[in-house]
């Protein structure tokens, strides 16, 4: 139990178009998702969380305009990095809670390069 | 705000020993929850262990154990009889528990390596 799913695994695109990135809770509803990136080498840093049925909460210096998230579902939240500038590549991974515990389960990541 | 200190960047231990990864954390609350998560090349973080801070007990799943300090703010993980598919990045995590849907925070990890 507790599957996390992305899609995709990996995305190429060129600078300047828009990347949406799914995330689906395959056998528990989750009304709370969270974003992460990673940088080689680096650990993982918050970038959002998002809310089923209400607006994303943003970390300190993440911009809300470049990073849309937007939570239709409680199974499903997409991340949309409008605009991509070599600079936003990295490596994507949102995790999930279900309603029974505190422990976060992640999805497989998605990583993204930005020509 | 909190912080999450790993010290280690890498630890190295020959298959079959036992190794301790540390961790140490700052925060100000008393309710939260301490994880340990791998991360081996695919990059899927699993969850390996998790601690209550209000359960005095040091949690154990298996071969991996913890040994909870709370006073000292401390959370080190035990891996026994070390295997070769343990070799991953470690990464210690917080998360507070006070109310509200809270991101993990992260220390830098511990690189581990498994010598056979």
């Amino acid at each position: 139990g507790a599957v996390v799913s992305q899609h995709p695994s990996w995305v190429i695109c060129k600078s300047g178009t828009s990347v949406k990135i799914e995330c689906r809770s395959l056998d528990f509803q989750a009304t709370t998702m969270f974003w992460y990136r990673q940088f080689p080498k680096q650990s993982l840093m918050l970038m959002a969380t998002s809310n089923e049925g209400s607006k994303a909460t943003y970390e300190q210096g993440v911009e809300k305009d470049k990073f849309l998230i937007n939570h239709a579902s409680l199974t499903l939240s997409t991340l949309t990095v409008t605009s991509a500038h070599p600079e936003d590549s990295s490596f994507y991974i949102c995790s999930a809670t279900p309603a029974t515990t505190d422990t976060q389960y992640f999805g497989p990541g998605t990583r993204l390069t930005v020509l | 705000a909190q912080t999450v200190t790993q010290s280690q960047p890498e630890m190295s231990v020959q298959e079959a020993e036992t190794v301790t990864l540390s961790c140490t954390y700052d925060t100000s609350e008393s309710d939260y929850y301490l994880f340990w998560y791998k991360q081996p090349p695919s990059r899927q973080m699993i969850l390996v262990i998790r601690q209550e801070a209000y359960k005095q007990q040091n949690a154990t799943e298996n071969r991996f154990s913890v040994n909870f300090q709370k006073a000292a703010k401390s959370f080190s993980l035990k891996i026994s009889d070390s295997q070769l598919g343990d070799a991953a990045m470690y990464f210690c995590a917080y998360l507070y528990s006070g109310g509200g849907a809270d991101g993990l925070t992260f220390g830098k990890g511990t690189h581990l390596i498994i010598q056979p």
